[in-house]
């Protein structure tokens, strides 16, 4: 069965630091990994995903995340933490490729002046 | 733009008393999806729909349904919302093609109150 782990369910970053949110995954067959980031009170919006091809994936806000399939892990990181960055971030998984959603039970970030 | 529109935003029923949440979409995706995301949690899947064709998850209570009259729009209706339902109802779309579903797409969610 797949699962999604994302280690540390809160984490705090100084603003202008390094943010890195970890996401590993169990699968027997490389799948579709994907990020997403939550606000208060709305929905979720899409940051970057990874299907195949280049493993170091770019997306929105200067976030960017690296699969890596030796340690099942697909873990987000932005060189410098901005107040806006402050959110639940989630990651998850397609497995087979194109299949059904799962997704990680989160991280909030929590960005400090 | 093209969106996931989910209204209304906020919801307030009482203990028992039927309610309906809506989503329309203009992406014309073929799939729409419904999850319940309770505070601090990730979003569950409750059901989805391949154009017409309903797929229920195993453990959506029955006091959930859902309705798709067209490509545009979904429902879900809480037959009898108990105080375990209050809950962030999130809707979000794909496209299902060659066999694969696609990222989704998702609205902004309604929060349901049940008092």
């Amino acid at each position: 069965a797949q699962s999604v782990t994302q280690l540390g369910s809160h984490v705090s970053v100084s603003e202008g630091a390094l943010v890195l949110l970890r996401c590993n995954y169990s699968s027997s067959v490389p799948p579709y990994l994907f990020w997403y980031v939550q606000y208060p009170n709305q929905g979720l919006q899409l940051l970057l995903k990874y299907t195949t091809g280049a493993t170091l994936v770019k997306g929105i806000n200067g976030f960017e995340a690296e699969f890596k399939k030796s340690e099942t892990s697909f873990h987000l990181t932005k060189p410098s933490a901005h107040m806006s960055d402050a959110a639940e971030y989630f990651c998850a998984v397609s497995e087979p490729p194109g299949n059904q959603f799962y997704f990680g039970t989160g991280t909030s970030l929590t960005v400090i002046p | 733009d093209a969106m996931v529109i989910q209204n209304p935003r906020y919801q307030v029923t009482q203990f028992g008393k039927p309610v309906t949440l809506s989503c329309s979409q203009t992406l014309n995706h073929n799939v729409m999806y419904w999850y319940q995301q309770k505070s601090s949690q990730a979003p569950k899947l409750l059901f989805h729909y391949y154009d017409k064709d309903f797929n229920n998850e195993a453990d959506t209570p029955d006091n959930f349904q859902s309705r798709r009259p067209n490509t545009s729009f979904c429902f879900l209706d809480i037959r009898s919302p108990g105080l375990g339902d209050a809950a962030m109802y999130l809707c979000a779309t794909s496209t299902y093609a060659g066999g694969s579903y696609n990222e989704q797409f998702f609205g902004p969610g309604t929060r349901l109150t049940v008092l």
